[in-house]
């Protein structure tokens, strides 16, 4: 199975700051690579697909990029409804993948 | 507008049976593609099953031969069957829409619910 690895575990940022999320596959996925935003007690949002299409209603703010075995999620200036784990999948293969997630808290 | 609502969870034991359901409005369940995640206590996404439109179905390896997803189409409603349960399965499971067979990542999600198996 695709084994997808999220780094890093915990990113400590300030709201205005910038945030820069990884995902590497271990092999390539194209552009099968969707990104999740998780908070607790809510159920996961569909962010990005495709590696980089943005879902309906997500903010500018937000982008996707890469292709093959490295993807990121940016997200160029934190608001305070931002802070939350996130999560990156692939739908290249099956069995379907996600990876263990990055959790993004307020330093 | 499209919303699916999970139900069915509750306490269960070792062993035992259950079945969860998703009842879907707006769109038909039968002319879509769908699928269950779940989330452990403290732990991450991790998929479960999917069903195509055309009844194909797919299950992730923990679960294979012990899960069986399936749809009511008059009901407009995905179920998963979940038996041999194990204490691992606690969770909350999630319904989701996905767009398209051969694009299986998840477009509209349920609130959830949870299943806790334990004796």
């Amino acid at each position: 199975e695709i084994v997808m690895t999220q780094s890093p575990a915990t990113l400590s940022l300030s709201p205005g700051e910038r945030a820069t999320l990884s995902c590497r596959a271990s092999q390539s996925v194209s552009n099968s690579l969707a990104w999740y935003q998780k908070k607790p007690g809510q159920a996961p949002r569909l962010l990005f697909y495709g590696a980089s299409v943005r879902a309906t209603g997500i903010p500018v703010r937000f982008s996707g990029s890469g292709s093959g075995t490295d993807f990121t999620l940016t997200i160029s200036t934190l608001q305070s409804e931002d802070f939350a784990v996130y999560y990156c999948q692939q739908y290249k293969e099956w069995p379907l993948t996600f990876g263990r997630g990055t959790k993004v808290e307020i330093k | 507008e499209v919303q699916v609502a999970e139900s069915g969870g509750g306490l269960f034991q070792p062993g035992g049976s259950l079945r969860v359901s998703c009842a879907a409005s707006g769109f038909t369940v039968s002319s879509n593609c769908m699928g269950w995640v779940r989330q452990a206590p403290g732990k991450g996404l991790e998929w479960v099953s999917v069903i195509y439109d055309n009844g194909q179905t797919y299950y992730g390896n923990s679960v294979k031969g012990r899960f069986t997803i399936s749809r009511d189409n008059f009901k407009n409603t995905l179920y998963l069957q979940m038996n041999s349960l194990r204490v691992d399965d606690t969770a909350m499971y999630y319904c989701a829409t996905i767009p398209l067979a051969g694009t299986e990542y998840f477009q509209h999600w349920g609130p959830g619910t949870l299943v806790t198996v334990s004796s």
